[in-house]
């Protein structure tokens, strides 16, 4: 069965700093990758998927199929950038997301 | 476009007593999803619809939790009777097709005292 490992329950940082959340997976086939969001009282929204490779609020995650990771990185962090972040991964053909527990970032002034 | 809308946003009620939630997904989506956010757990899947029908409820306890989506559109999910380890928020979402992800409601906090 799928899972998604998400290892850190809170991270912290100064902002302009550097910022990684991490992510690995368990799946044998291929899975499709997503970052989802949660702010502060807002509901939960895609940040990125990884067969877009494309980079958002300066976000960006490489999928990695020999370390099984889809880690989370940000060059210059921001206090804006203080949320729930969920990885979550789809297998091929589905629809179902599995989702990791969640970490959450809070970036200091 | 409007959001995923559902309600009602909070609702506490006492064990055994029954309860039930309503989504109305954005417009055009065929797919419909339920998740259950138990306190610093990620979202799990109790069920999926694909227009009025049920892809994937293997995660439903079915002997007290049930849903449906008669016409395609809107979706109700019920319990019956509740548990305190209900105590969650339920989630619904939709989506389009699997390239576009999800759109998720701002969901139903229950609390089961």
């Amino acid at each position: 069965a799928q899972r998604v490992t998400q290892p850190e329950k809170l991270l912290s940082v100064f902002k302009g700093a550097p910022v990684e959340l991490k992510c690995n997976y368990s799946y044998s086939g291929s899975p499709e990758l997503f970052w989802y969001v949660q702010y502060s009282r807002q509901r939960l929204q895609l940040l990125l998927r990884h067969i877009s490779r494309e980079s958002i609020k300066g976000f960006t995650a490489d999928l990695n199929k020999g370390e099984t990771s889809f880690h989370l990185k940000k060059p210059f962090a921001q206090e804006e950038d203080s949320a729930m972040y969920y990885c979550a991964l789809t297998k091929g053909g589905s629809e179902k997301l599995v989702f990791g527990k969640g970490t959450k970032l809070t970036v200091n002034p | 476009e409007a959001g995923v809308a559902q309600s009602p946003r909070y609702k506490i009620i006492e064990k055994r007593q029954s309860v039930a939630f309503w989504c109305n997904p954005i417009s055009g989506h065929a797919t419909l999803y339920w998740y259950q956010q138990i306190l610093g757990q990620g979202p799990k899947l109790l069920i999926q619809f694909q227009n009025n029908g049920v892809v994937d409820d293997s995660q439903l306890p079915k002997d007290r939790f049930s849903a449906e989506r008669l016409k395609g559109v809107d979706s109700t999910l019920k319990i019956q009777p509740a548990k305190l380890e209900d105590s969650a928020v339920y989630l619904c979402a939709s989506s389009f097709n699997r390239v576009n992800g999800y759109t998720f409601g701002s969901g139903t906090r229950l609390t089961v005292v």
